[in-house]
């Protein structure tokens, strides 16, 4: 079945060093749509940036991630961490034909310290 | 516009009671549905989807159900709370047929079972 991976459950940082967060899936989708998604404290998750393109780099609040088929991959980056970027960070999967399925990966917390 | 209205907000339920949270979706017609809950410090596990009024599909089991009577409504329920019920839940929407398009998450539904 499909899959998104995070192997990371804790990052702790910095403030000012670069920012990646790995993302890996497994999908039947020939298509598939790629998401990250951040969570603060006491909030709802909001979609952070997407991308169902090869090769191409997506940017968005200062975070941008690359979809590379050929290794299944959309690591998030940035390349200096906040203080604000504390949060909890999911990657997510859908087929970019629709449907109902969304699949979330297990998340990543970022914590970052002055 | 669209927009998602969860209640309560929170709610502090005895063991063994029932429990009833509720989601309305207002501005588009026929959205994907979803529940999602996270336990305290954890990570976002599906609960619930539903494509269609009266169709809900279980995700995982948790001793809960979910009903969607009218195409812009979804009802979480469960008869007997348990302790391990407690946690954050989060009613989401999605296009259907547009897998391009993000889940839009509720501001969830903050539950402590005592």
């Amino acid at each position: 079945g499909d899959s998104v991976t995070q192997t990371e459950g804790l990052v702790t940082l910095t403030e000012g060093l670069p920012v990646m967060l790995n993302c890996t899936y497994q999908t039947i989708y020939s298509n598939p749509f790629l998401f990250w998604y951040v969570q603060h404290l006491n909030e709802s998750p909001r979609l952070l940036l997407k991308s169902f393109t090869d090769n191409k780099r997506t940017e968005h609040q200062g975070f941008h991630a690359t979809l590379h088929k050929s290794s299944s991959s959309f690591h998030l980056q940035k390349s200096s961490a906040q203080l604000s970027d504390s949060a909890l960070y999911y990657c997510a999967l859908s087929d970019r034909a629709g449907g109902y399925k969304v699949v979330f990966g297990s998340g990543t917390r970022l914590l970052v310290s002055p | 516009a669209q927009t998602i209205h969860q209640w309560p907000v929170a709610e502090i339920k005895a063991v063994g009671s029932p429990l009833s949270l509720g989601c309305t979706i207002k501005g588009k017609s026929s959205p994907n549905l979803y529940w999602y809950w996270q336990a305290t410090g954890g990570t976002l596990q599906q609960l619930f989807y539903s494509i269609t009024v009266g169709q809900v599909e279980s995700v995982v089991q948790l001793n809960l159900s979910a009903s969607r009577p009218k195409d812009d409504q979804f009802i979480l329920s469960t008869e007997k709370l348990l302790l391990s019920h407690s946690g954050f839940y989060l009613c989401a929407w999605r296009l259907p047929g547009q897998g391009n398009t993000e889940v839009f998450f509720g501001k969830g539904t903050r539950l402590t079972v005592v």
